[in-house]
């Protein structure tokens, strides 16, 4: 699975667009990019995965360019339950591969009331 | 449905010591998982199993052993304990939709090996 790099820490007002960014430039063609977060001391949820087009779901936004080397994930509205620790995992399309996920140290999101 | 769930939430081992945890998942998952979490770091795998009866080893599999019996149920145990296994415990299944997976994790089991 390729490497990602996403910042360590941002803020965000509350109310506000979170925009958390993720690059991925070693990303192949039949990689996913996945996005879990981490709740203070809870397990990891998943939030929204893509290939190659932008996906959207109840949660969030998934945006990825072009060349699918970066990806942004989007909270249209942060609130103050939105921080948490934010997975950025890019992941092979195994046809039923069990190993499991990479995750790196993630970015902490902070929103701010 | 309860998803996945973990037992117990939280125990205080000797080093030398040995348990067993427990992670069950109501979803009817084939692949299920176990991984650490040690402060400030992200997760790494210990074990996963691939379906009833069939076990194996992840990225840090040294001191723990892993069984699944049983489809739903997926036990992590450790026979002598260490201070190295300080950590949290996370147990996740996963469900796969042609081509893509959602991972679904428990809430965890908190470990202290003093």
């Amino acid at each position: 699975d390729a490497k990602t790099t996403q910042p360590p820490s941002m803020d965000c007002a509350e109310g506000r667009a979170a925009n958390l960014p993720c690059n991925h430039s070693t990303i192949s063609g039949n990689e996913y990019v996945y996005w879990y977060r981490q709740i203070h001391s809870q397990g990891p949820q998943y939030i929204i995965h893509g290939l190659k087009n932008n996906e959207t779901n109840e949660m969030a936004s998934l945006i990825i360019t072009e060349d699918r080397k970066s990806s942004t994930l989007i909270l249209p509205h942060a609130t103050l339950r939105d921080t948490a620790v934010y997975y950025c995992i890019v992941r092979r399309y195994s046809g039923g591969g069990a190993d499991g996920l990479t995750f790196g140290k993630g970015t902490h999101l902070i929103i701010q009331p | 449905n309860a998803g996945v769930t973990q037992t117990p939430k939280f125990r205080v081992l000797k080093t030398g010591q040995s348990m067993t945890l427990l992670c069950a998942q109501d979803m009817n998952h084939e692949y299920m998982y176990w991984y650490r979490q040690d402060p400030g770091m992200g997760l790494r795998l210990i074990h996963y199993s691939v379906g009833e009866g069939t076990t194996a080893k992840g990225e840090v599999p040294d001191g723990y052993n892993v069984s699944r019996l049983k489809k739903q149920n997926f036990l992590l145990g450790l026979e002598s304990a260490a201070p190295s296994q300080t950590s949290v415990y996370f147990c996740a299944s996963r469900k796969w939709t042609g081509g893509s997976e959602t991972q679904y994790f428990g809430p965890g089991t908190r470990l202290l090996v003093l």
